[in-house]
């Protein structure tokens, strides 16, 4: 059975650092891209951005409202992709799930609740 | 970057209605667009990829049309369970835009 699993939510000032993790099963990690997305409380989806495979030099792309703030980066050997978002803002605050690409093995995690707040 | 919307941003609809959700690219991408369905307090699950194949285990009545800038989603004869919000997205370059979302409801 395919599984995403996202944990390292939480509460966290504005300025400051937290690092999202994105555990898989069921599917062949290394060979697959990652997606991260985001719905803030009663918003629609934003996609974040995503980290590729090594096959694909683990490329990565951000939207322009992350960009130079988030990172990706996964271990393959642990099953694992990781988002590290620094210097937060509050309209950071957010459901953060991570998927696989769009296509026939399509898979969503259920979310990790990331709130910026004084 | 591409720009999706999406009309109409909500609607409200009888079952067994008939119903047309339409989403547009700021320039062409192709058939890289995929419909999602978002119920309310659930994980978005995809509906429809490459403008017009079905995820495995999504009804019939669900179909998608379309290429390169104007894009089509149909519900053929809504349901109950069809209760939900509804969003476009392309996948053709990065940034993998989502349209605003389209609301749908039983009248």
């Amino acid at each position: 059975e395919v599984q995403l699993v996202e944990s390292g939510g939480g509460l966290v000032q504005p300025g400051g650092s937290l690092k999202l993790s994105c555990a898989a099963s069921g599917f062949t990690f290394s060979a697959s891209d990652i997606y991260w997305v985001r719905q803030a409380s009663g918003k629609g989806l934003e996609w974040v951005g995503q980290i590729r495979t090594k096959a694909n030099s683990y490329a990565t792309a951000y939207a322009a409202s992350v960009k130079g703030r988030f990172t990706f980066s996964r271990d393959d050997s642990k099953n694992t992709a990781y988002l590290q978002m620094n210097s937060l803002k509050i309209e950071d605050t957010a459901v953060y799930y991570c998927t696989r690409p769009v296509g026939p093995s399509h898979y969503w995690g259920q979310g990790t609740l990331v709130t910026v707040s004084s | 970057d591409i720009q999706m919307t999406q009309s109409p941003s909500s609607l409200s609809a009888s079952v067994g209605d008939r119903v047309t959700i339409t989403c547009r690219a700021s320039q062409g991408i192709s058939h890289y667009l995929a419909w999602y369905q978002q119920r309310p307090g659930k994980v978005p699950k995809l509906l429809i990829y490459a403008a017009s194949t079905l995820q495995s285990g999504v009804p019939s009545r669900f179909s998608g049309s379309g290429s390169g800038t104007d894009f089509t989603l149909t519900i053929s004869s809504l349901q109950p369970e069809d209760v939900a919000t509804y969003y476009c997205q392309t996948y053709d370059w990065a940034p993998f835009t989502f349209g605003p979302g389209t609301k749908v409801d039983i009248k």
